[in-house]
């Protein structure tokens, strides 16, 4: 099975811009889970989406959104960028039914904003 | 709050000789305890899990974890390390929600040859 897939790989934005970022799980999966890693917060947990429904949400701000598509690919967004968002942002897949699964990661996506 | 707590930073061993990275725990309810490992620039890899049943859990790439349960603890070990095990390793508990992972700060292990 392919694994999780993760577009684009880099981004370079300015101040103010927003962002949108693109997660395919792997197939049969559900769910999509995404994570902000930066070496001054490590891994933060900004929302999960089960079945085109945002299912948990991370204390980030609103300018941090998503939403996933009937066939489980899901998008982030990030709007008025600021400096403190440049981070790796890390989505992660599984079925979506029991809290023991296991969750699996796509590469990431490396944001800088200047 | 479920979370868990790595407490060294960095790890240094030489090639050959066991390694311990450690994980500590504060879990209300059943823990479900993992752990991943993170190469340079790239996403996090799934190396073991702790759901229930058996103290020693035997993972990929020859690591294994024991879980502890009085001393709230879940150290990830391999009996002889090599240099290509140098990554960072992050500890992680289910947190609440269905699918929310809480991370650790993470553990650098360094393996000299």
């Amino acid at each position: 099975k392919a694994g999780v897939t993760q577009t684009p790989r880099y981004l370079i934005k300015t101040r103010g811009q927003q962002v949108t970022l693109s997660c395919s799980p792997i197939s049969g999966h559900r769910s999509v889970s995404w994570y902000q890693q930066t070496p001054g917060q490590g891994l933060q947990f900004l929302f999960e989406y089960f079945s085109e429904t945002q299912r948990n949400k991370g204390n980030f701000p609103g300018r941090f959104s998503g939403r996933q598509f009937s066939n489980s690919r899901s998008e982030m967004n990030v709007s008025t960028l600021e400096l403190g968002d440049s981070a790796l942002y890390l989505c992660a897949s599984s079925l979506g039914q029991g809290r023991e699964e296991t969750q699996y990661f796509g590469p990431g996506t490396r944001l800088l904003v200047l | 709050a479920q979370s868990v707590a790595q407490p060294e930073d960095q790890v240094n061993v030489a090639e050959g000789n066991p390694l311990t990275v450690k994980c500590t725990y504060s879990v209300s309810g059943n823990p479900y305890l993992f752990w991943y490992v993170q190469y340079p620039n790239r996403g996090l890899q799934f190396l073991l899990k702790y759901i229930t049943g058996d103290n020693l859990v035997k993972g990929s790439y020859g690591f294994e974890a024991e879980f502890n349960k009085s001393q709230t603890s879940f150290h990830l070990k391999k009996p002889s390390a090599l240099v290509s095990d140098s990554a960072l390793y992050f500890c992680a508990t289910r947190g609440t929600g269905f699918q929310k992972l809480v991370f650790g700060t993470g553990t650098r292990l360094l393996v000299s040859p």
